[in-house]
């Protein structure tokens, strides 16, 4: 079974920073292409980027709003995928959510809620 | 980036009729490999994204055949036959075609 749990969420100071972790299991994660979406409190839902497999080159891709500030690696050895986030911004808030969506496939995880508030 | 525009953004249907969101995107979505990645996605009230259809007409593993999916180019369809309570909840379509990848504002279907 695949499972996708996202830990590291919390609440957190405008200018602070965090980081998110996905624990991947129930599939091989080392040639996945991993994906972070958010979804802000009511609102729909927003592609945050993207890591290729090193397979594929290891490279990622970043929305406007988060370039410079956010960076997402991998961890094939545990199966993990980061989201760092910093210079976090009062509209960051919102459930992330990791995501591995695939041509035919699709797996998310159950998200974790980082909300930037002072 | 490509803009997804869903309509109706609010739908009331009746139990057992059927309902149709339609998604239109700012540019074509055909890949230079020929396939249209235009993707519908669920989401219940408190849950997680669950995607439906893939390539505007295949269906995730599981999902039921009351869900179809049509379109080409800009413009796409996502039906549902024979309502259920349990497809209460906000609809997305979503262009993997360009990155980024952009989702359209949302549908909500609610039971009249």
């Amino acid at each position: 079974e695949v499972q996708l749990v996202e830990s590291g969420g919390g609440l957190v100071k405008p200018g602070g920073s965090l980081r998110l972790s996905c624990a991947a299991s129930g599939f091989t994660f080392s040639v996945a292409w991993m994906s972070w979406v958010r979804q802000a409190p009511g609102k729909g839902l927003e592609w945050v980027g993207r890591i290729k497999s090193k397979a594929d080159g290891g490279t990622t891709d970043y929305t406007a709003p988060v370039k410079g500030r956010f960076t997402i690696s991998r961890d094939d050895s545990k199966n993990t995928l980061y989201l760092q986030m910093n210079s976090l911004k009062t509209e960051d808030t919102a459930v992330y959510y990791c995501s591995r969506v695939g041509t035919t496939l699709s797996y998310w995880g159950q998200g974790a809620l980082v909300t930037v508030s002072s | 980036d490509v803009v997804m525009t869903q309509s109706p953004l609010s739908l009331p249907v009746t139990l057992g009729q059927s309902a149709s969101i339609s998604c239109r995107s700012s540019q074509s979505l055909v890949y230079s490999d020929g396939n249209t990645y235009l993707n519908w996605f669920q989401q219940r009230p408190g849950q997680s994204p669950r995607r439906l259809i893939y390539k505007v007409s295949n269906r995730d593993s599981g999902v039921p055949d009351r869900f179809s999916g049509s379109g080409s180019g800009t413009d796409f369809t996502l039906k549902i036959s024979r309502v259920e309570a349990e497809d209460v909840g906000v609809y997305y379509c979503m262009q993997a075609t360009h990155w980024p990848h952009t989702f359209g504002q949302g549908t909500k279907v609610e039971i009249k």
